[in-house]
C-alpha cells in the first residue's frame, strides 16, 4: 500500500486480556516507530527498531509491553494482561532511512480500550 | 532527555488571516531536527514542516513558515493566509525520536 497502515483501527479488550496490534510500515523503509497517545495527549514515544534491530526500548512503560518487527518490515506490539491505564491510541511511524530525523510517516493508529 | 513545552492548548484564527504557534524545547542533542506534525480529526499526522537546526535559515513551506531560535530553543509555526482545512491539533516535535508536545487545538473561524 502507499501508506503505513494499522490494523486493528480499534480494540476493545477485557481487563486481563492480551492484544497484539500489527503495523504495516512503507515498503522499504529502515525506521519503524511505535507511541502511544492518551486523550488530549501528544504522543509518547514507545520504542524504535532499525530494520528488525530495536535499538532503543526506552519508552515501554512496563515489561508488559513486548514489539518485534522479526523480518524488518511488519511489526507487532503486543500488550500483556492489559490495564484500563492502557487504553489510549497506539500509533506506528515509518521512515526511509536509519537516521531517525528523517520525515516520519505515520498510520491512523489503533485505539484500545480496556474495559 | 527531551522536553517539549506548547503553552497554547488552544488558538483560533480567522480565515486568511495568519496566527502563529509556539513551541519551546530542551534536549541536550548538538544536531538534530524539528518537526511540526498536524494531526486532523482522523488521527493520522501529517509533517508539516521540518527545521535542520544547524541551518540558521527558517524553513519555510507554502504557507507554512518557522521562527527557529536556536539558542532559545525555541520553534514557532507561523500559519499564513489560514484555510478552514488548516483546523486541527498541531504538534512540534523536536530531536531524536519524535518527542512531541501536548499540541495546540487550532480552529478557524470562516
Amino acid at each position: 500500500g502507499a501508506g503505513v497502515s494499522q490494523s486493528p483501527r480499534y480494540k476493545v479488550a477485557k481487563r486481563g486480556q492480551d492484544v497484539a496490534l500489527r503495523c504495516d510500515p512503507i515498503s522499504g523503509h529502515v525506521s519503524l516507530f511505535w507511541y502511544q497517545q492518551a486523550l488530549g495527549q501528544g504522543p509518547e514515544f514507545l520504542t524504535y527498531f532499525q530494520n528488525e534491530a530495536q535499538l532503543d526500548k526506552s519508552g515501554l512503560p512496563s515489561d508488559r509491553f513486548f514489539a518485534e518487527r522479526p523480518e524488518g518490515s511488519v511489526s507487532t506490539l503486543k500488550i500483556q494482561r492489559t490495564q484500563q491505564e492502557d487504553s489510549a491510541v497506539y500509533l506506528c511511524a515509518s521512515s526511509l532511512e536509519a537516521d531517525v530525523n528523517t520525515e516520519a510517516f505515520f498510520g491512523q493508529g489503533t485505539r484500545l480500550t480496556v474495559v | 532527555a527531551q522536553t517539549v513545552t506548547q503553552s497554547q492548548p488552544e488558538m483560533s484564527v480567522q480565515e486568511a488571516e495568519t496566527v502563529t504557534l509556539s513551541c519551546t524545547y530542551d534536549t541536550s542533542e548538538s544536531d538534530y531536527y524539528l518537526f511540526w506534525y498536524k494531526q486532523p480529526p482522523s488521527r493520522q499526522m501529517i509533517l508539516v514542516i521540518r527545521q535542520e537546526a544547524y541551518k540558521q535559515q527558517n524553513a519555510t513551506e507554502n504557507r507554512f513558515s518557522v521562527n527557529f531560535q536556536k539558542a532559545a530553543k525555541s520553534f514557532s509555526l507561523k500559519i499564513s493566509d489560514s484555510q478552514l482545512g488548516d483546523a486541527a491539533m498541531y504538534f512540534c516535535a523536536p530531536g531524536l525520536k519524535l518527542t512531541f508536545g501536548k499540541g495546540t487545538l487550532l480552529t478557524v473561524n470562516p
